[in-house]
């Protein structure tokens, strides 16, 4: 079975830049979501997608958009670029006829996005 | 408006005691509780997990209470080992369509010592 998987790793963008964070889910989940996590404080939601579709979005501005692809990985782009956006981006998945409770997410790595 | 709390930034425990670790909450619509592990350079690991139907779950080493009138869970590790030196954050979900919506905690820093 494969765990959820993000890339890249770590990036460094400059104000008013865009960026793309990619993610795989883990095997049999069909729902992704997405989560900023600023130093020294818990992960915050910014949305979910459910068979290609968004299932939910957090306090977020619009300028944080998503995909979610038919193999059920998923994209995350942030335009226009503030210093407040570095932070760690978390993706998660889960599948509501899996396993195991539909709330319990399993998370990648994350990807350590610097914006200077 | 922090939803979920966890009002103990740090935790220090000796090697083979009990951690409790605390986490209040506001949302009277959470039906659903978690905690997750977290090392550095990791993605959150689920831990365990508890309805709100339920006052208590274990799972090995790891409980967790829930008290819904108090709106406050606490998970307990016992005997707590070196390796359970980690971030612990608990989360909540409202259910229904929110259900994939997770609402964190700050985190709880735990250190054992051996």
């Amino acid at each position: 079975e494969t765990g959820v998987t993000q890339s890249p790793t770590h990036l460094i963008k400059t104000r008013g830049q865009q960026v793309t964070l990619r993610c795989s889910s883990q095997s049999g989940h069909n729902t992704v979501s997405w989560y900023q996590q600023a130093l020294g404080q818990g992960p915050q939601f910014i949305f979910q997608y459910y068979r290609e579709e968004e299932n939910g979005r957090g306090n977020f501005p619009p300028r944080f958009s998503g995909l979610q692809f038919p193999n059920y990985s998923s994209e995350l782009n942030v335009n226009a670029l503030e210093l407040d956006d570095s932070a760690l981006y978390l993706c998660a998945s889960s599948s509501p006829g899996y396993s195991g409770s539909p709330y319990e997410q399993y998370f990648g790595p994350g990807t350590r996005l610097t914006v200077t | 408006d922090q939803q979920v709390k966890q009002n103990s930034p740090s935790l220090s425990v000796q090697e083979g005691r009990i951690s409790i670790l605390n986490c209040d909450y506001t949302n009277s619509m959470f039906d659903y509780f978690l905690w997750y592990k977290k090392y550095p350079a990791e993605g959150p690991t689920f831990l365990i997990s508890i309805s709100s139907i339920k006052d208590k779950n274990e799972d090995g080493r790891f409980t967790v209470f829930l008290n819904k009138s108090a709106k406050h869970l606490s998970l307990h590790i016992v005997p707590s080992q070196p390796g359970d030196s980690a971030v612990y954050f608990c989360a909540a979900s409202a259910g229904g369509t929110s259900y994939g919506k997770l609402t964190f905690g700050q985190g709880t820093i735990l250190t054992v010592h051996p």
